[in-house]
């Protein structure tokens, strides 16, 4: 199994609403990553997780909450979003160097 | 700092033209890699390749061809006999080392590819 999987692959909140986004590999990388994208943009680093703990936060806003409840999955609690939110957000995880992906959440903020 | 400059903003070719895309980088380590990705309109970021600053061997997969040369910091790459499958976003990037097994990618603007029929 080579595969990042995130869910779901679309979302639409409103500016009040609490969200998750979901992130799961069962390749046994121990280094679990969130990026944003804006459209015609290139991915932008937000979290590093390194053997489920917080290592890199890249001066994001407290409405992005991450968690790594064990080595295998990532979340992403949202809460009270802005619409220059509205992004892809991708997951990836890393064997040594490389960093696999996963097709992203396309997240829309109302 | 690292760099990761990237050209080339948008390229069109007609199918079975080859078409070369663009990467310069900047780093001051002597010790690094350099990745393309592959991102088609579904938004997944595809591994293309991955080479590390001590092998400047150009590698070829297929129809794709990769050009290191490190006298100009440049990591080009080829397309022959594109198709429009090809057609998406292109990224190079250059990693560094965050610690404790974790790594940083320092992308490219990208390059969008579109190959007409």
């Amino acid at each position: 199994d080579t595969e990042v999987t995130q869910t779901p692959k679309h979302l639409v909140m409103g500016m009040t609403n609490k969200k998750s986004l979901k992130c799961e590999q069962h390749m046994g990388h121990r280094a679990m990553y969130w990026y944003k994208q804006k459209a015609k943009k290139p991915p932008e680093l937000m979290f590093v997780y390194s053997y489920e703990k917080l290592s890199i936060n890249e001066s994001v806003p407290s409405r992005f909450s991450p968690e790594c409840p064990n080595s295998s999955l990532l979340n992403l609690h949202l809460h009270a979003l802005q619409p220059e939110d509205s992004a892809l957000y991708l997951c990836a995880s890393s064997q040594a160097e490389k960093l696999f992906f996963g097709s992203g959440t396309q997240l829309s903020v109302l | 700092a690292q760099k990761v400059t990237q050209a080339q903003t948008e390229i069109s070719v007609v199918e079975k033209e080859d078409v070369t895309l663009d990467c310069v980088y900047e780093t001051r380590d002597t010790t690094y890699y350099l990745f393309w990705y592959k991102q088609p309109p579904s938004g997944e970021l595809v591994f293309l390749i991955r080479r590390n600053s001590f092998d400047e061997q150009n590698e070829i997969s297929g129809r794709y061809s990769w050009n290191f040369q490190k006298s100009t910091s440049s990591f080009n790459f080829t397309i022959t006999a594109s198709q429009v499958v090809d057609s998406a976003v292109y990224f190079c990037a250059l990693s560094e080392a965050l610690g404790a097994g974790s790594y940083q990618l320092t992308f490219g603007k990208g390059t969008k590819l579109s190959v007409i029929p």
